[in-house]
């Protein structure tokens, strides 16, 4: 089984660019998760998606982020425009529905805004 | 507010056990997981505790007591590829997480 998969690996923009970053959970996984993790700090939460609704969005920064899960498969988060203090790794978790709460992770996108 | 707390670093000796605290105060919370991370890869899971009390699961054990909001992670026998951040995440409905303690065995 392949597990969630997360592309680029890494990323280095200009302040002020736009940038997309994609996350392919497992297979059959309802839930999706995306997490931060900022220079020197903790993982964040972000949002989660339940199937392609938003079930949570409290942990999105600001407007400057958005993310789609468009059929409920794979999801991406784009950052428009990007600013020095959103570098750091963004994760992507995924995990079944119902009484399963073991989050699978993705190897992370690192995201480097000069 | 959310505030959950484990040491920022640890260091034991192969063959030796450690015990990696940490402390949570959350509004509401279901259970508390642990999670491994080594360097520039992905969390990986290790543990998830609902109810209070110890498990057990080969090497590694984890303990929550809910009424002290705390929790500890136990290594036994310890190894070198045992050298990893671990994070404390306390979940409700999603996962906060702690700032994870790197902990470094030396041979």
């Amino acid at each position: 089984e392949a597990g969630v998969t997360q592309f680029p690996s890494h990323s280095v923009i200009e302040k002020g660019q736009t940038v997309t970053l994609r996350c392919d959970p497992i297979s059959g996984h309802d839930n999706l998760y995306w997490y931060r993790r900022v220079m020197g700090k903790e993982i964040k939460f972000l949002l989660h998606f339940v199937k392609e609704s938003k079930q949570d969005e409290s942990g999105m920064p600001n407007n400057r982020f958005l993310a789609e899960r468009t059929g409920g498969t794979y999801s991406t988060l784009k950052v428009q425009p990007a600013e020095l203090e959103d570098s750091g790794v963004y994760f992507c978790a995924s995990r079944p529905g119902g009484d399963t709460y073991e989050q699978y992770f993705g190897p992370g996108t690192r995201l480097t805004v000069t | 507010g959310q505030n959950i707390d484990q040491p920022t670093e640890m260091t034991a000796t192969e063959g030796a056990i450690v015990q990696i605290n940490c402390t949570y105060q959350t509004s509401g919370f279901n259970g508390l997981f642990w999670y491994q991370q080594h360097a520039g890869e992905a969390p990986t899971f290790l543990s998830y505790n609902v109810l209070d009390g110890l498990e057990e699961k080969g090497r590694f054990s984890s303990f929550l007591s809910r009424s002290k909001g705390y929790s500890y992670l136990l290594l036994k026998e310890l190894q070198m590829k045992d050298s990893a951040s671990y994070l404390c995440a306390a979940y409700n409905n999603d996962m906060r997480f702690g700032a994870g303690t790197r902990l470094t065995v030396k041979p």
